[in-house]
C-alpha cells in the first residue's frame, strides 16, 4: 500500500522568499517519489524524482527536494519565489502506478 | 514535451449518455494511464494499460471502461454518464512501467454531465 499526505492545501510566499512544500509518504517497498507542477489549464509537469540514487535530488525551474528515510518525507523548496512559481504542486509516491497528494495551490505576493 | 494527445479537449453532455474520450500518443510508451483530477483529491487513477489488450483497475473504476487496440491509442468509455463523472480526465504515459520511469500527462479533457 502506498499514500501521500501534502500538508497545506495553500501556500502564500513573498517573491523572493523560500518556497517549502511539505510531502510525507508511506509505502510498503523503497519508494519512488516525484513532484509535478500544474499551471492552470495544463497537465501536469515533472519537476524532478527520486529513485533510491542521491537523496537530495535537483530539479527544474530552481526546485530540490530532500528524501528523508527515517521522517518519510519528501519535501520540495525553491530558495527564491519567482512570480511564475504560481501553480499547484502534487507529489507522488509508487512504482508503475502512482499516488498522488491532494496537491498544494502557491501564491506568490509581489 | 511527451507526444500526447486527448480529445475532445472541452465536453458538455447529458445524463446517460454515453461518453468516449480518446488518448493518443506518439511516443511509443508501453503504459497508459487514465486519471480524473477533482478538487481537494488530487489525481486518482480509473484505469491503466501496459500494453496493447492488456489493462488493470485503478482505485475509482466503477462506472468507466477501457481499451487498447493498438499502442498509441487508450479509450476510456463512461457507459452511461452521471453527474458525479464531471471532472477533468487526463491521460499519463511511461516508457516499460518500470521503477523511476516519470509518467508524462497530456493536457486533459474537462468533462461536464449535466
Amino acid at each position: 500500500a502506498q499514500s501521500v499526505t501534502q500538508l497545506g492545501s495553500h501556500v502564500s510566499v513573498s517573491e523572493g522568499a523560500l518556497v517549502l512544500l511539505r510531502c510525507n509518504y508511506s509505502s510498503s517497498v523503497p519508494p519512488y517519489l516525484f513532484w509535478y507542477v500544474q499551471y492552470p489549464n495544463q497537465g501536469l509537469q515533472l519537476l524532478l524524482k527520486y529513485t533510491s540514487a542521491a537523496t537530495l535530488v535537483k530539479g527544474i525551474n530552481g526546485f530540490e527536494a530532500e528524501f528523508k528515510k527515517s521522517e518519510t518525507s519528501f519535501h520540495l523548496t525553491k530558495p527564491s519565489a519567482h512570480m511564475s512559481d504560481a501553480a499547484e504542486y502534487f507529489c507522488a509516491v509508487g512504482y508503475y502506478k502512482l499516488s498522488f497528494g491532494a496537491g498544494t495551490t502557491v501564491t506568490v505576493r509581489a | 514535451d511527451a507526444g500526447i494527445t486527448q480529445s475532445p479537449r472541452h465536453k458538455v453532455t447529458e445524463t446517460g449518455t454515453p461518453v468516449t474520450l480518446r488518448c493518443h500518443q506518439t511516443e511509443n510508451h508501453r503504459y497508459m494511464y487514465w486519471y480524473r483530477q477533482d478538487p481537494g483529491h488530487g489525481l486518482r487513477l480509473i484505469h491503466y494499460s501496459y500494453g496493447v489488450k492488456d489493462t488493470d483497475k485503478g482505485e475509482v473504476s466503477d462506472g468507466y471502461s477501457v481499451s487498447r487496440s493498438k499502442t498509441e491509442d487508450f479509450l476510456l468509455t463512461l457507459e452511461s454518464a452521471t453527474s458525479s463523472q464531471t471532472s477533468v480526465y487526463f491521460c499519463a504515459i511511461s516508457d516499460q512501467g518500470e521503477g523511476g520511469q516519470p509518467q508524462h500527462f497530456g493536457d486533459g479533457t474537462r468533462l461536464s454531465i449535466l
